[in-house]
């Protein structure tokens, strides 16, 4: 089965960078998409379509898309942005939705 | 306000069924394809399955792992999605949200526990 892989956890002092991958064969072909989830909270779209950011999303989180690999960056971490990230984006034949492994940002 | 609330979780017996429901408002529910994604406390997201809307036939999708024992079915006029489980085992344990897919998953429920225990 299709597979997206993240690290378990990036770790960033308030005001820098966090960058977080994902990796999987058919990201070329397939948009992708990131979630955040606080604990106790159901997830947050915050990127769509690679690079795309809902409204309401703050200019920080950004998206961009290399191949197989596409990265969701965080720029001037708050506090708040503290929680799990995950990717997800659907398999080359395009039917089944996947997620990805998860990412734990500690701020 | 756009809105998903589920309900139905409850304890349940390895081998026993349990229907979930997921109530909208404040969007056109009838041209929304409506998906169900669980997690496991302490684990990561995975996706269960979807249902199209009626101009797709109510088409379903449903990953490996709850095929052939999970399906989702809807009520247009109630704007209800619905998720009925048979022969649950105890590694369907989780909180299941519905979510409403426009530009990606972009409106979740607050999620219903099931757990499935002796």
């Amino acid at each position: 089965s299709y597979e997206l892989t993240q690290p378990p956890s990036v770790s960033v002092s308030p005001g820098q960078t966090a960058r977080i991958t994902c990796s999987g064969d058919a990201l070329p072909k397939q948009y992708a998409y990131w979630y955040q989830q606080k604990p106790g909270q159901a997830p947050v779209l915050v990127i769509y379509k690679d690079s795309e950011r809902p409204s309401g999303i703050p200019e920080r989180f950004s998206g961009s898309n290399s191949g197989t690999t596409v990265t969701l960056t965080i720029s001037g971490v708050q506090a708040e942005d503290e929680a799990d990230y995950f990717c997800q984006s659907i398999d080359s034949s395009g039917t089944y939705y996947v997620f990805g492994t998860g990412t734990k940002v500690t701020v | 306000e756009v809105q998903l609330v589920e309900s139905g979780g409850a304890l349940v017996q390895p081998g026993g069924s349990l229907k979930l429901s997921c109530a909208a408002s404040g969007f056109s529910f009838s041209v929304s394809t409506m998906h169900w994604v669980r997690q496991a406390s302490g684990k990561g997201l995975e996706w269960v399955g979807h249902i199209r809307t009626k101009a797709n036939s109510y088409e379903t999708t449903y990953a490996a792992s709850v095929k052939g024992r999970f399906t989702i079915s809807r009520d247009d006029s109630k704007n209800t999605v619905y998720l009925q489980m048979n022969s649950l085992k105890t590694e369907d344990t989780a909180m299941y949200y519905c979510a409403r897919v426009l530009f990606g998953l972009d409106v979740w429920g607050q999620g219903t526990t099931v757990t499935v225990s002796s």
